[in-house]
This record gives C-alpha cells, sequence and structure tokens, in this order.
C-alpha cells in the first residue's frame, strides 16, 4: 500500500525558513517523480515543485522559484522542501505527491504551513 | 502559463441525478487531463488522468471526455459520496495547473 507522509509543518515569522518532509512507503521511490502542491486556506491546488526520480531535474512554480527548494534522499526514501524567505502568501497545506509520471496519483494528507508574525 | 478554467463553480444535484462539470484550458493540453476529487477535509483524490482513464478504484458513474481545450467530467448518478469539491489539472506543460474546482453539492 503506497503511503506518503509529510512532517515539518509549523508557524513561522515572514521572512524565516522551514523544511517539509515526506516520508514514502509502498512502492519503488527511485522510479517516480515526486511533487509538491499547496493549497491556501479555503482556495484551490497550486503545484509548487516537482522532482525527478533520480533527482537530477527540478521544477518549480513562479510564486516560489528562487525561494523554495526541493530535494530527495532516496536511500532513505524521502522527499523534502526548503521553504527560505518566507511570506503570508505561502501559507497552506502542503500535499506531497507521487507523479506517475506526470499527474499526482498518490496524495498525503498534508502539513500545515502558517506564515504570521 | 496554461490557464484551466472550470464551471461552474458550484452545481447544486439531487442524488441520483447526472452531474456535468467543465473545464477549459487556455491553450490545447492534448489529452494530458486530469481530475481529482476533493471530500471535505481531505487530500485530493486522483480520478481520473489521460481524460478519460478510470484511476484505480474510481467507480464507473465517472467518465470524461473531450480533448485539446475542453473537457467534460460527468457523474451518471450522483452518490452521497461524491459530493465534493472536483479539480482539473493539465499535465502536458509545466508548471502543471488546475482548474479553480467544481464544488458539487446536495440540491
Amino acid at each position: 500500500e503506497v503511503q506518503l507522509v509529510e512532517s515539518g509543518g509549523g508557524l513561522v515569522q515572514p521572512g524565516g525558513s522551514l523544511r517539509l518532509s515526506c516520508a514514502a512507503s509502498g512502492f519503488t521511490f527511485i522510479n517516480y517523480g515526486m511533487t509538491w502542491v499547496r493549497q491556501a486556506p479555503g482556495r484551490g491546488l497550486e503545484c509548487v515543485a516537482s522532482i525527478s526520480g533520480s533527482g537530477d531535474t527540478a521544477y518549480y512554480g513562479d510564486s516560489v522559484k528562487g525561494r523554495f527548494t526541493i530535494s530527495r534522499d532516496n536511500s532513505k526514501n524521502t522527499l523534502y522542501l526548503q521553504m527560505n524567505s518566507l511570506r503570508a502568501e505561502d501559507t497552506a497545506i502542503y500535499y506531497c505527491g507521487k507523479t506517475a509520471p506526470y499527474y499526482l496519483d498518490y496524495w498525503g494528507q498534508g502539513t500545515l504551513v502558517t506564515v504570521s508574525s | 502559463e496554461i490557464v484551466m478554467t472550470q464551471s461552474p463553480a458550484t452545481l447544486s444535484v439531487s442524488p441520483g441525478e447526472r452531474a456535468t462539470l467543465s473545464c477549459r484550458a487556455s491553450q490545447s493540453v492534448s489529452s494530458k487531463l486530469a481530475w481529482y476529487q476533493q471530500r471535505r477535509g481531505q487530500a485530493p483524490r486522483l480520478l481520473m488522468y489521460g481524460v478519460s482513464t478510470r484511476a484505480s478504484g474510481t467507480p464507473a458513474r465517472f467518465s470524461g471526455s473531450g480533448s485539446g481545450t475542453e473537457f467534460t467530467l460527468t457523474i451518471s448518478s450522483l452518490q452521497s459520496e461524491d459530493f465534493a469539491v472536483y479539480y482539473c489539472q493539465q499535465y502536458n506543460n509545466w508548471p502543471r495547473t488546475f482548474g479553480q474546482g467544481t464544488k458539487v453539492e446536495i440540491k
């Protein structure tokens, strides 16, 4: 059974940093790209970043480019999202998703990031 | 960036009735179109991909059609568990973009 479990969310001040993790199980992690999608309170879905299975290719949404970094550790079956220079508009639930190969066929339950002073 | 526009924003339907949801892309996405369902308080889940292929566990009452820029998700006979928000997503180009969602509510 595929499982994706996000962690690392919380309250952070504007300008601060946070690192999200997504622990994956139930599939051969290195064979699949992974994606972070966020959902602001009461709003729709936004693709934040995607990374290839090997980790050598990454894509970012315009709103986070230069501030967020997606990475993965295939030895630990874990996906990461390093978020720097956080803004109030980054407040959202962050979901990780298994990308198969372009749409998300499995989603985690999400972790809430709140950016506020 | 490809803009995905869904209509209507809210659809009020009685249980057992048919629901038709629309999704339009600002440019062609070929057949690279997926639909997701998000129930209240839950993560989204994949319903359909490649326009019309049902994901594992998606009931046969869900069907998808369209190509290029115009797409439709049809639920033939609404069940109580189908009342949710539905999002379309194109995966032809980066960034992958979602529509703003259609909420299917009980009439």
